[in-house]
């Protein structure tokens, strides 16, 4: 079984640009989670979906930010625009009713 | 805040060493996981053990919930689990991940 698939795997952009990453979930998973990893902050929780709908948005850090999921198997992280202290490696998860989350391989983002 | 601490940050082993990382939280857990990062990034799951014991091969995790911790232990190491050990948390009130700040681990050859 595939495990959560994130696009693109690298990402550089010039700062003001839209940014839009993917996720599709392991199937039959019904909960979906966006972490950003950095130095500074190290893993933190931006967002988590249940049944497609988003439950807690908490970790959003602005109105920049935006995250959805249309259907069971795709959810997509928008940035817009995208500043230089968005640089990070955006990593998409995903767990069943057992809990046990599973990541993807992350996406790294750089903004210049 | 709820918090989850891990100890050592840092640790440094020779080829054939045992170790042993522990993870504090700050109150009671219903689910906790160990993961490895590798030098690639990518994060392993290791253990999901809200209680108990659990072993697979040279690695094996214990969580004991009533005192608030866990430990993760390491026999035999080798350069290839070198990387940086996170444990993460989850409490009663929904499905978040609380993770620890890591240990980072080099295996010398």
């Amino acid at each position: 079984d595939a495990g959560v698939i994130q696009s693109p795997r690298h990402e550089v952009t010039e700062m003001g640009q839209e940014v839009t990453l993917r996720c599709k979930p392991i199937s039959g998973h019904d909960y979906l989670f966006w972490y950003r990893q950095t130095m500074m902050r190290g893993l933190e929780l931006l967002i988590y979906f249940n049944n497609n709908v988003p439950i807690d948005d908490s970790g959003m850090p602005e109105d920049r930010f935006s995250a959805k999921m249309p259907n069971a198997s795709f959810s997509t992280l928008k940035i817009q625009p995208s500043e230089p202290r968005d640089s990070a490696v955006y990593f998409c998860a995903s767990s069943g009713r057992g809990y046990e989350q599973y990541f993807g391989p992350g996406t790294r983002l750089t903004v210049t | 805040g709820i918090q989850v601490e891990q100890s050592p940050p840092d640790l440094i082993l020779q080829e054939g060493a045992n170790s042993t990382l522990r993870c504090n939280f700050s109150d009671s857990v219903n689910n906790l996981q160990w993961f490895h990062q590798n030098p690639w990034g990518q994060l392993i799951n290791l253990f999901y053990i809200p209680s108990g014991t659990k072993q697979n091969g040279r690695l094996s995790a214990t969580t004991v919930a009533t005192e608030r911790y866990s430990l993760l232990y390491i026999s035999s190491s080798q350069t290839t689990d070198s990387g940086v050990y996170f444990c993460a948390a989850r409490w009663a009130a929904g499905n978040k991940l609380t993770f620890g700040g890591g240990t980072r681990v080099l295996v010398k050859p």
